[in-house]
């Protein structure tokens, strides 16, 4: 069965450091994946999504980046992290060829830029 | 915004109630889903509906989609305090290719 695995579960970072939370799927082959935010009692904000390796599209400007090293690894990343920044991060997969159908979701990262 | 919105954004009913939520978008879809989240959790898939169906089922839950209105509601039949959590809807817009995520409805299911 497929699983997927974030982390960390918590990460309070101070302002103007870096940022990497990892994201891998297992037990299916070169999934869709998602990095998703939410703010404290709001919707889900579709950051980056990845139909392959090394293929990467942004939906939304910002001071994050996110890449795909392999096929089953998503990573989000931050140079300098904002005050901005803090939030509930989601990585989700679909299987190939459903972008737009299931997401099965990681249990999140709450992040704290303080 | 491309977004669904949820109404009510909280509901509070008692075990053994029906809680019915609504969601309303604003573009043409392919299909709306709906999911739910446990506080402080990732999200669960609960049910797809295409555009070209009306109404389906799972267990407890039934969901309809009145494409005409853009509109859809989950209706959760006999609830159960393990029900309590947050529900959002999301869509499928047409050409795009990603989901579009509501900003949910709370819950809360007292025992």
């Amino acid at each position: 069965s497929q699983t997927i695995h974030q982390w960390p579960a918590t990460l309070v970072q101070p302002v103007g450091s870096p940022l990497s939370l990892e994201c891998t799927v297992e037990g299916t082959s070169n999934p869709n994946l998602y990095w998703y935010r939410q703010a404290a009692g709001r919707g889900l904000q579709l950051l980056f999504y990845s139909v392959g390796i090394g293929q990467i599209s942004s939906e939304v400007p910002q001071n994050l980046s996110a890449s795909r090293p392999q096929d089953r690894q998503f990573i989000l990343s931050s140079k300098k992290l904002l005050l901005s920044d803090s939030g509930f991060y989601l990585c989700a997969w679909s299987p190939q060829g459903f972008v737009k159908e299931k997401l099965f979701f990681g249990s999140g990262t709450q992040l704290s830029v303080l | 915004s491309q977004q669904g919105e949820e109404d009510p954004q909280a509901l509070s009913i008692q075990e053994g109630e029906n809680a019915t939520m609504n969601c309303s978008y604003k573009t043409s879809i392919n299909n709306l889903q709906w999911y739910r989240q446990n506080s402080g959790r990732g999200l669960v898939h609960l049910i797809l509906i295409r555009s070209n169906e009306r109404e389906k089922h799972s267990g407890r839950l039934r969901v309809t989609l009145d494409t005409s209105k853009k509109s859809s509601s989950l209706l959760i039949t006999a609830s159960r305090a393990a029900d309590t959590a947050s529900y959002f809807c999301a869509t499928a817009k047409t050409g795009a290719n990603n989901l579009f995520f509501g900003t949910g409805t709370r819950l809360t299911v007292i025992p």
